[in-house]
């Protein structure tokens, strides 16, 4: 069975202090592992998705890195609207379902 | 940018009620899928529905469930007989290529 944890559950930064956030897998053949940011009440929106280890993807203030164990979430001089849940998920095999991390609540203060 | 919606944003109904929560997916997917979240824990797979059947679904999803794709454009999640520990966020996604897109949400309340 998938698995996906995450850390920390709760990150608190200054504006511009830039840290990076983990997310450790255990999966059989790996398809995709994917992030995602949400908002309290709101729906998971997509950030990236990730397929092979060594790869990286760059979005503003954001990249994700994977290697065949973890992906990291590295946020560079982060801002108070970056505050959020950021979700960690992966899917495998021959299945169509995604399986979350309980995520990792950042908050910027200014 | 074309995205998923779901009505209504909020549910309130009694134990032992009928509920029908509605998507709307992205017009040129082609695989849907039904997530829940409780509060405070994570998100979690209910069930996929992939031309017309389901394709795969979890322990969650018992015959108190059902999904349907009425017509062309909307993608359905039944509750026969809703039970407290269903309150819950319930999530519609759409899939393109790897990635599933989530709607915002439907927050059901069962008291």
């Amino acid at each position: 069975e998938d698995q996906v944890t995450q850390s920390p559950e709760a990150l608190r930064l200054q504006e511009g202090e830039s840290s990076s956030l983990n997310c450790s897998y255990t999966v059989s053949g790996l398809r995709g592992l994917f992030w995602y940011r949400q908002d309290p009440g709101k729906g998971p929106e997509f950030l990236f998705t990730l397929y092979s280890a060594g790869e990286e993807k760059e979005k503003e203030r954001l990249k994700a890195t994977l290697t065949k164990k973890e992906s990291f979430l590295h946020i560079t001089a982060p801002k108070p609207e970056d505050s959020a849940t950021y979700l960690c998920a992966v899917n495998s095999g021959g299945y169509q379902k995604v399986t979350f991390g309980i995520g990792t609540k950042l908050q910027v203060i200014p | 940018e074309p995205e998923v919606t779901q009505t209504p944003s909020h549910q309130v109904t009694q134990m032992g009620q009928e509920v029908i929560l509605r998507c709307v997916p992205i017009s040129n997917h082609l695989y849907f899928y039904w997530y829940r979240q409780i509060l405070g824990q994570k998100v979690e797979f209910l069930v996929s529905f992939y031309n017309n059947e389901i394709s795969e679904k979890s322990e969650i999803f018992d015959d108190q469930f059902s999904v349907e794709r009425p017509d062309g454009s909307n993608f359905t999640l039944k509750i026969r007989s809703t039970k407290l520990e269903d309150s819950a966020m319930y999530f519609c996604a759409s899939k393109t290529e790897e990635t599933q897109y989530f709607g915002p949400g439907t927050r059901l309340l069962v008291l």
